[in-house]
């Protein structure tokens, strides 16, 4: 069965400061989401990554994926209050396996 | 597009009575998935769906939940009878199967569920 660690699992940071959420997983795939949730609202999502060595980015936000060694993370540039949320990733075997949730807070 | 509307949006029940959540997936999706969330447990999946027959209910707690999909717009989530340890946010997301493993889903806004 496929499982998924995210850590850390609370990160409280700076404005300003750079920071990235590591995610790994135990089997293998070949295709990873990250979806962001914020504070009593559903999950929406932010990157898809579909082979080994593919990188996006959006805004202050940067997915990658190693899928040799199962990682994928998320850099975050700059952090702003904005980003304050749940960030979520999720491998997929056959169905999307999500992880424990990394609760980001940005203050000033 | 309406994107996944579920309902009701929040619902307070006592023990023992039963309870049905509600999910319309977005149209053209053909894939239908229930999960729960709670602090505890994180998101787990309870049950999916693809072209309205369910492919995978290990996540489903007992045998107190259960879950259709009559069709290709609608599908129910009910427990029966219902336990405070039900209380948690069910969410009901859809997505397009293309036949290829993981494909995007779009969550709908939740349930909140309290069972006193």
């Amino acid at each position: 069965e496929l499982k998924v660690e995210q850590n850390p699992l609370f990160l409280s940071m700076q404005e300003g400061k750079n920071y990235t959420i590591y995610c790994n997983y135990s089997t293998t795939s070949d295709r990873l989401y990250w979806y962001r949730q914020d504070p009593g609202k559903s999950l929406e999502s932010l990157f898809v990554l579909l082979s080994n060595g593919a990188v996006k980015q959006e805004g202050r936000l940067m997915a990658s994926l190693d899928t040799k060694a199962r990682l994928s993370t998320l850099h975050i540039t700059a952090a702003v209050h904005d980003l304050s949320a749940t960030y979520f990733c999720a491998p997929n075997t056959d169905k999307l396996i999500f992880g424990t949730g990394t609760r980001l807070q940005v203050f000033p | 597009d309406a994107g996944v509307i579920q309902s009701p949006r929040h619902e307070v029940t006592e023990m023992g009575q039963e309870v049905t959540l509600r999910c319309k997936p977005i149209s053209g999706h053909n894939s239908l998935f229930w999960y729960r969330q709670t602090m505890m447990r994180g998101l787990e999946l309870l049950i999916y769906f693809n072209n309205n027959v369910p492919i995978d209910d290990s996540g489903m707690p007992e045998d107190r939940f259960s879950a259709k999909m009559p069709n290709a717009s609608f599908s129910t989530l009910k427990i029966q009878p219902s336990e405070p340890r039900d209380s948690a946010v069910y969410f009901c997301a859809s997505s397009w199967h293309s036949g290829g493993p993981g494909d995007e889903q779009f969550f709908g806004p939740g349930t909140r569920l309290t069972v006193l």
